[in-house]
């Protein structure tokens, strides 16, 4: 079935840096990448996606990036806020299954 | 907007005890998932319903774990009994069956088995 890997699982920036979130999907049927912000006790939040016939999307500081030649895809976060700080999940959708498969999850902590 | 609600948020229950959630979808979509959710892991699937039907229940433990969708709308998690071990978020998430992207979240039942 699909795997999801997903790195670092920790990562700590200085506020007004950048932070790359990196996912690595087993299926090569998976046609669509969302990325999700999950605070504290929350539920987590869709906060960008991208399908396989894109290789780069962009919404203000907020950017994916997916290779589906190496089977891979990435968050990438510019400028970073102290609102940023959580956890941010990648996730993969199996073609014709409708199924999300989840990475483990990366704890984003800004420092002011 | 539109919103995936779940109750309760909150649940303690002692061991063996019998426990459930509820979720109702977004109205229109046609599938709906319960996930569940470790302390520091990602979601993870427990079943999927299209409509009333079950589409994937393979990580289901069934022995204990049951899901019913009766009328193809609002949806039933149990667990009976409840181990420690299922101590987690329970999430219900909904979407349309066709097409891709407006998959979304309830906000969550928080599980704790003591």
């Amino acid at each position: 079935g699909e795997n999801v890997e997903q790195h670092p699982s920790t990562l700590s920036v200085q506020e007004g840096d950048s932070a790359v979130i990196k996912c690595t999907y087993s299926d090569s049927a998976s046609n669509y990448f969302p990325w999700y912000k999950q605070e504290l006790g929350k539920r987590p939040q869709l906060i960008i996606d991208i399908r396989s016939n894109v290789g780069e999307k962009k919404d203000q500081r907020i950017a994916v990036t997916l290779n589906k030649t190496a089977k891979h895809f990435s968050l990438h976060i510019t400028e970073t806020q102290p609102e940023d700080s959580a956890v941010y999940f990648c996730a993969a959708l199996i073609q014709g299954a409708q199924k999300l498969v989840f990475g483990q999850g990366t704890r984003l902590t800004i420092n002011p | 907007e539109a919103e995936v609600a779940q109750s309760p948020r909150y649940k303690i229950t002692e061991k063996s005890q019998a426990v459930a959630f509820w979720c109702d979808p977004i109205s229109g979509h046609a599938t709906l998932y319960w996930y569940r959710q470790i302390l520091g892991q990602g979601p993870e699937l427990l079943v999927q319903f299209q409509d009333e039907s079950v589409v994937d229940d393979s990580q289901l433990p069934k022995d204990r774990f049951s899901a019913e969708r009766l009328k193809g709308v609002d949806s039933t998690l149990k667990i009976q009994p409840a181990e420690l071990g299922d101590s987690a978020m329970y999430l219900c998430a909904s979407s349309l069956s066709e097409g891709l992207g407006g998959y979304t979240f309830g906000s969550g039942t928080r599980l704790t088995v003591v």
